[in-house]
């Protein structure tokens, strides 16, 4: 079975710092790999996505994450972060052996620090 | 194009009332999905649609809930004799059907508070 860990429930940055949150998942081949961000009480926004190919991936806002199979893990960075990134993400796995569900990590909540 | 949509926002019940909710996907996409959210945790699924079959049903799916899809077009969940257990968001994705694994489409989800 699919899983994934954010070992961050919650970070703190100050605005114009980097960001990275991690994310780990286990599953034995290539994953379908997702991040969505999450404003109090509203749905989910896709921010970027891994299917195959260049390991780094760019998505919207300024965000990017890289594909490191090696350590099952698909961290999510940005270079300077603005206070309307506060916010809670998710990674996610999918895999079409497990069919077309999406399996998500618990979330970190960011904090941006003025 | 309009994304996917949610009704209600919020809905608050007193335990042991019947709630429905419905889910309208954006209008091209052929499978649906319903997800429940927890205080403090990720979607977990729930069920999920191709045209009006249910083709797969979570162990979180009790037989308290039943989802259905009668047109393939919109959804519904209904919730039997709710319970405090079951307050949560729900949250409704649609996508296409093509190669490999689709990307998922959100809807602002549905807030339940069983009292």
């Amino acid at each position: 079975a699919q899983s994934v860990t954010q070992p961050d429930i919650h970070i703190t940055v100050s605005e114009g710092a980097s960001l990275e949150l991690r994310c780990n998942y286990s599953y034995g081949a290539t994953p379908y790999l997702f991040w969505y961000v999450q404003s109090p009480g509203q749905g989910l926004q896709l921010l970027l996505k891994y299917f195959s190919g260049d390991t780094l991936v760019q998505g919207i806002k300024g965000f990017e994450a890289e594909f490191k199979r090696s350590q099952s893990s698909f961290n999510l960075r940005k270079p300077s972060v603005h206070w309307s990134d506060a916010a809670e993400y998710f990674c996610a796995v999918g895999a079409e052996e497990y069919g077309n569900k999406l399996v998500f990590g618990a979330g970190t909540i960011l904090r941006v620090k003025s | 194009d309009t994304g996917v949509s949610q009704d209600p926002r919020h809905k608050i019940t007193k335990r042991g009332q019947n709630v429905t909710f419905r889910c309208d996907p954006i209008s091209e996409h052929n499978r649906l999905y319903w997800y429940r959210q927890t205080l403090g945790q990720g979607p977990e699924f729930l069920t999920y649609f191709q045209n009006e079959a249910q083709l797969e049903k979570s162990r979180l799916l009790s037989d308290r809930f039943s989802a259905e899809r009668p047109k393939g077009s919109f959804s519904t969940l209904e919730i039997q004799r709710t319970e405090q257990g079951d307050s949560a968001m729900y949250l409704c994705a649609s996508s296409l059907a093509g190669q490999g694994f689709d990307e998922q489409f959100f809807g602002p989800g549905t807030r339940l508070t069983v009292l």
